[in-house]
């Protein structure tokens, strides 16, 4: 059964330094969505792509977040400099093209910032 | 703005008990309903859904109704075991547009032999 990929899936890192996460989601999936999901909340939405286009990054902190899926396949969420309250899971997502269609998630990377 | 309010956990029970957990929401227009479970260290995996009014999503023992007119999706199972401790998220989806989804803030599981 084909699966959204997830790496790496634990990362520590100190404040201030830079961190990258990488999804590749389940092949032909034109829609991916980057979640944040802070311990004992639900996930909240950062930013979702539909083929290498950005269609929402409206809670996106752009100052210090940034996204990328250049190829309309895989993609890279970037975080710089990382902040104590960036520690969180970092959930990955995806969808066929049509609306109303389950979402299917990745194992998640857990971010630690120090 | 669409928004989903779940029953607070940890819901704790034996096993074999009946289970349910509430989950109601506020959405513009005919959403999509879902029930995701998280296990510990892991992503959310789809339980069911349910795609439009009185529509029954049913998965694993586990079954919730579409609620137009009490606006609520509550996830039942009629004997839990002690594998189905996890954490259970209500998310909603717009029917159109890009299908974001917009969760609850989960409610833990603990189920004791």
């Amino acid at each position: 059964e084909a699966e959204v990929a997830q790496s790496p899936r634990y990362k520590i890192t100190e404040k201030s330094q830079a961190v990258a996460f990488w999804c590749d989601p389940i092949s032909g999936h034109a829609t991916l969505y980057w979640y944040r999901q802070i311990l004992g909340q639900g996930p909240e939405l950062l930013v979702q792509f539909q083929d290498e286009s950005v269609v929402d990054d409206s809670q996106l902190p752009k100052d210090r977040f940034s996204a990328e899926r250049l190829k309309g396949v895989d993609s890279t969420l970037k975080i710089q400099p990382a902040e104590l309250g960036d520690s969180a899971m970092y959930l990955c997502a995806s969808t066929p093209r049509a609306p109303g269609y389950e979402q299917y998630f990745g194992p998640g990377t857990r971010l630690t910032v120090t | 703005g669409n928004s989903v309010t779940q029953m607070e956990g940890p819901v704790t029970l034996s096993e074999e008990a009946f289970l349910t957990i509430n989950c109601t929401y506020t959405a513009t227009g005919y959403p999509s309903l879902f029930w995701y479970v998280q296990y510990p260290g892991e992503g959310l995996q789809l339980l069911l859904k349910a795609t439009k009014a009185d529509d029954k999503g049913s998965n694993k023992g586990f079954e919730a109704t579409y609620r137009k007119e009490t606006t609520s999706f509550h996830l039942e199972k009629g004997s839990v075991q002690v594998s189905d401790s996890a954490v259970y998220f209500c998310a909603l989806s717009a029917n159109s547009g890009y299908s974001t989804l917009t969760f609850g803030k989960g409610t833990m599981l603990l189920v004791s032999p």
